[in-house]
């Protein structure tokens, strides 16, 4: 079956402008994350959505946000662009029901380069 | 605080060799251990993950890891390294059942393989 896809996979955008990156979980995967990979900090948790609804959320800004959608695609936006979000964000599904279940899905990534 | 670290930055082993990967945790209870690996422009897939029970957990292409509580430690194995194993491993930690997909990842530790 189809793993996930984000897209775009590489995007260049300026200081203060904003950006949105897709993800499409693999099929049946009800729950999907973003994380945020750094040379300097490594991966970090940004958010998960489960069945459209935040389950959690990691250390970052307001500016970063996400929204999943019925169908369990899932978008994030971060707004007002820095210099530091130059990332690989990487979005992961998996069949999660509330619990710990550990084999998160990843996709290639969005490298998003912030000039 | 969570944390995980991954003592070894990078690694380089001769093709047919044993590879050791190192990997500390920081919690208080008993912890979800993943380990994934990264190659090149890819997603991250899972190794292996240890819940409970046995402590040596078997996973995918031959690798095979460790849980002492006693050290807290989670090292990753493998008796004899391929060429196609070159690429970055990631130790995490999920901090508590509700974690969810929240994973705590170390730095990483990059393995190369010399002929």
């Amino acid at each position: 079956k189809a793993g996930v896809t984000q897209t775009p996979r590489y995007l260049i955008k300026t200081r203060g402008q904003q950006v949105t990156l897709s993800c499409s979980p693999i099929s049946g995967h009800r729950s999907v994350s973003w994380y945020q990979q750094t040379p300097g900090q490594g991966l970090q948790f940004l958010f998960e959505y489960f069945s459209e609804t935040q389950r959690n959320k990691g250390n970052f800004p307001g500016r970063f946000s996400g929204r999943q959608f019925s169908n369990s695609r899932s978008e994030m936006n971060v707004s007002t662009l820095e210099l530091g979000d130059s990332a690989l964000y990487l979005c992961a599904s998996s069949f999660s029901l509330g619990q710990v279940t550990g084999e998160l899905f990843f996709g290639e990534g969005s490298r998003l380069t912030v000039l | 605080a969570q944390s995980v670290t991954q003592p070894d930055i990078h690694i380089t082993v001769s093709e047919g060799a044993s590879l050791e990967l190192r990997c500390n945790y920081s919690y208080g209870a008993t912890p979800y251990l993943f380990w994934y690996v990264q190659s090149p422009g890819q997603g991250l897939q899972l190794l292996l993950k240890y819940f409970s029970g046995d402590t040596l957990v078997q996973g995918i292409k031959g690798f095979e890891a460790e849980f002492k509580r006693s050290q807290s430690s989670f090292n990753l194995r493998k008796p004899s390294v391929h060429w196609s194993d070159a690429a970055e491993y990631f130790c995490a930690v999920a901090p508590g059942e509700e974690a969810g997909t929240a994973l705590i990842f170390g730095k990483g530790t990059t393995l190369s393989v010399s002929s």
